[in-house]
């Protein structure tokens, strides 16, 4: 069964450390996996996209991992700020003789603290 | 640019009436979404759509119809409201089905009770 599962459910920490999230994932065949941040009353919005090839993807202040071999990603977020308080949610799709089959985590919330 | 905009933002309804939502994308996107969010879920789709004129059902497509006369517009309509159906809608687009380069455009999202 296709699934994505994240980790911590929830988590908080102090403005300024870094924490990182972690996503397991048992879609098959392999395409592509995402990172979105969903603020509260918005619409989640793409933070990083990464194929099998790729090992780490950065955006600014965030750093995606994948490894395709266990299956594995991690978000981590580095000197986090106060407007980091989010969900940050897995995205994995899969291609299927049908087309593309994307499953999306149930994210982790995230809260930091002044 | 506006993206992907959904109105209304949020809906009260009784059990057994019906209901439109709407979705409007203004990048020129071939494909759109409409999917659902509940606690401790991820997102499930309901229907897409690969072009004007078309449509799809998704994971969960049961009691949910939808439309896509103009490029630009996907509707999403509920016949005979559940509380089921109580949500948060999302729609979504994107250039390509892979949405590889930049991912998903979600709209704001529309907050459905049903009672």
């Amino acid at each position: 069964k296709n699934q994505v599962e994240q980790s911590p459910q929830s988590l908080i920490i102090l403005e300024g450390k870094n924490c990182t999230l972690q996503c397991n994932y048992t879609v098959s065949p392999f395409s592509n996996l995402r990172w979105y941040k969903q603020d509260t009353g918005r619409g989640p919005v793409s933070l990083t996209i990464m194929t099998f090839s790729e090992n780490t993807k950065s955006n600014g202040r965030y750093t995606a991992t994948l490894d395709a071999d266990t299956k594995q990603s991690s978000l981590h977020i580095t000197a986090s700020q106060l407007s980091d308080s989010a969900s940050y949610i897995c995205v994995v799709s899969a291609k299927t003789t049908g087309g593309f089959k994307t499953i999306f985590g149930a994210g982790t919330r995230l809260f930091v603290k002044a | 640019n506006a993206g992907v905009t959904q109105t209304p933002k949020f809906r009260v309804l009784k059990t057994g009436q019906s209901m439109t939502l709407l979705c409007a994308q203004d990048m020129n996107h071939e494909y759109m979404y409409w999917y659902r969010q509940d606690p401790g879920m991820g997102l499930r789709l309901i229907h897409y759509s690969v072009g004007e004129g078309t449509t799809a059902k998704g994971e969960v497509p049961d009691g949910y119809n939808v439309s896509r006369l103009k490029k630009q517009n996907f509707l999403l309509g509920l016949e005979s409201a559940a509380p089921s159906q109580t949500s948060v809608y999302f729609c979504a687009s994107s250039y390509t089905e892979t949405a590889l380069f930049r991912g998903y455009t979600f709209g704001s999202g529309t907050r459905l009770t049903v009672v």
